[in-house]
């Protein structure tokens, strides 16, 4: 099984709202990742959480809040977002961050912020 | 600074034919190279993969290959699928660096039936 899965599907919200994506893996993997993907771009990578601290921040603005409750759950925390923050949010997992692994990608949330 | 590039940005291919993707990097810290192939609206799903000290790795339909001299890789589908077309992405990794993944800015292949 390497299914990692996100809720909701699609997200719209408004600049003053506050909502949360979700993440969940049951594969055991113990490092995981959200990436931002506009239209006709690669992914970039956002955070990156290594047993369950996070490891990574590629200068994300403090808007974006990710948090990992437990090794299978990552959440990322939205807060007073710009139209420009509209894009696909990828949540992925690979075995371990201290090696080169395949990273397992999750369908995406689609988020709209009006 | 474009440390993992794709060059074709479209590739249309017969059906039965073989695809051939390319993708040149520049970091030579990179020890670890994926495909990934993503359909509109979808995550990106993993292909193949070939460490640095490999020169070639098959799956199926798929293989890759890894020039390191050229900082080179390619993938060939053979022979190719409808259902394969997508847009397909070239990776590279540092497993030093957490295991962080760059991206290429991907190439979108059409398959004629």
């Amino acid at each position: 099984d390497t299914e990692v899965t996100q809720t909701p599907k699609h997200l719209v919200m408004g600049m003053t709202n506050k909502k949360s994506l979700k993440c969940e893996q049951h594969m055991g993997h113990r490092a995981m990742y959200w990436y931002k993907q506009k239209a006709k771009k690669p992914p970039e990578l956002m955070f990156v959480y290594s047993y369950e601290k996070l490891s990574i921040n590629e200068s994300v603005p403090s808007r974006f809040s990710p948090e990992c409750p437990n090794s299978s759950l990552l959440n990322l925390h939205l807060h007073a977002l710009q139209p420009e923050d509209s894009a696909l949010y990828l949540c992925a997992s690979s075995l371990n961050p201290f090696s080169s692994y395949e990273q397992y990608f999750g369908p995406g949330t689609r988020l709209t912020v009006t | 600074d474009q440390q993992v590039k794709q060059n074709s940005p479209s590739l249309s291919v017969q059906e039965g034919r073989i695809s051939i993707l390319n993708c040149d990097y520049t970091n030579s810290m990179f020890d670890y190279f994926l495909w990934y192939k993503k359909y509109p609206a979808e995550g990106p799903t993993f292909l193949i993969s070939i460490s640095s000290i490999k020169d070639k790795n098959e799956d199926g339909r798929f293989t890759v290959f890894l020039n390191k001299s050229a900082k080179h890789l390619s993938l060939h589908i053979v022979p190719s699928q409808p259902g394969d077309s997508a847009v397909y992405f070239c990776a590279a990794s540092t497993g030093a660096a957490g295991n962080k993944l760059t991206f290429g800015g991907g190439t979108r292949v059409l398959v004629k039936p």
